[in-house]
């Protein structure tokens, strides 16, 4: 499989449920990245990985707790979700942290939280 | 961070042309200019970047001033299925790039 794929594409979820959305790439990248796109909401970075290492947290609430064991998996995990949480959550990569290199999305988890 | 400013939506017919402008008054020295095209419930894709002056491939061309404050996306003969959200972004490192919310195109037959 090529490219970059994410597992579950939908999930639903209780508010005390704990659950993880999953992404790995296929493309030898060195950066992985969570985002959040919400319904009428422009597109939010959420955390940054470089080289297995965070290197950006965006005032992200601790709910969310993302793991990199290694370059090519990324992992969000979460727990005790507001309904608010609601909304595609997609993983990207890229060669590195650069702009010069394009970044490559994931086709998303759609979460929903009831 | 530089943030931009592009046109909430535009609509065209097939087989025309399509201009895009985003301004980026505050564009740094470093930043690169980006533009990624969004389908509803994917991933947004890469279209094209560029420094400076014009860049073009296979699917789009980018014209950018001098002065760099302002690009414009270019897309030749657009079909239905470039109905999408175009986003412009500028910066330097993935970590300081802004989406905003992007211009909603839509073409019709």
């Amino acid at each position: 499989e090529t490219g970059v794929t994410q597992t579950p594409r939908h999930l639903v979820m209780g508010m005390t449920n704990k659950k993880s959305l999953k992404c790995e790439q296929h493309l030898g990248h060195n950066a992985m990245y969570w985002y959040k796109q919400s319904a009428k909401k422009p597109l939010e970075l959420m955390f940054v990985y470089s080289l297995e290492e965070r290197v950006e947290n965006n005032s992200v609430p601790s709910r969310f707790s993302p793991e990199c064991p290694n370059s090519s998996h990324l992992f969000l995990h979460l727990h005790t979700l507001q309904p608010e949480d609601s909304a595609l959550y997609l993983c990207a990569s890229s060669q590195s942290g650069l702009a010069t290199h394009e970044q490559y999305f994931g086709p998303g988890t759609r979460l929903t939280v009831t | 961070l530089a943030k931009t400013t592009q046109p909430i939506s535009m609509d065209s017919y097939e087989g025309q042309e399509v201009n895009i402008t985003c301004s980026h008054n505050n564009i740094a020295t470093n930043d690169y200019i980006t533009w990624y095209q969004q389908f509803p419930s994917q991933g947004p894709r890469f279209i094209i970047q560029g420094y400076k002056t014009k860049v073009t491939n296979e699917v789009a061309s980018l014209f950018i001033p001098a002065d760099r404050k302002s690009s414009t996306l270019s897309l030749p003969r657009v079909s239905l299925s470039d109905t999408a959200v175009y986003y412009c972004l500028v910066g330097y490192n993935f970590n300081k790039f802004y989406f905003g919310s992007g211009t909603k195109l839509n073409v019709k037959p």
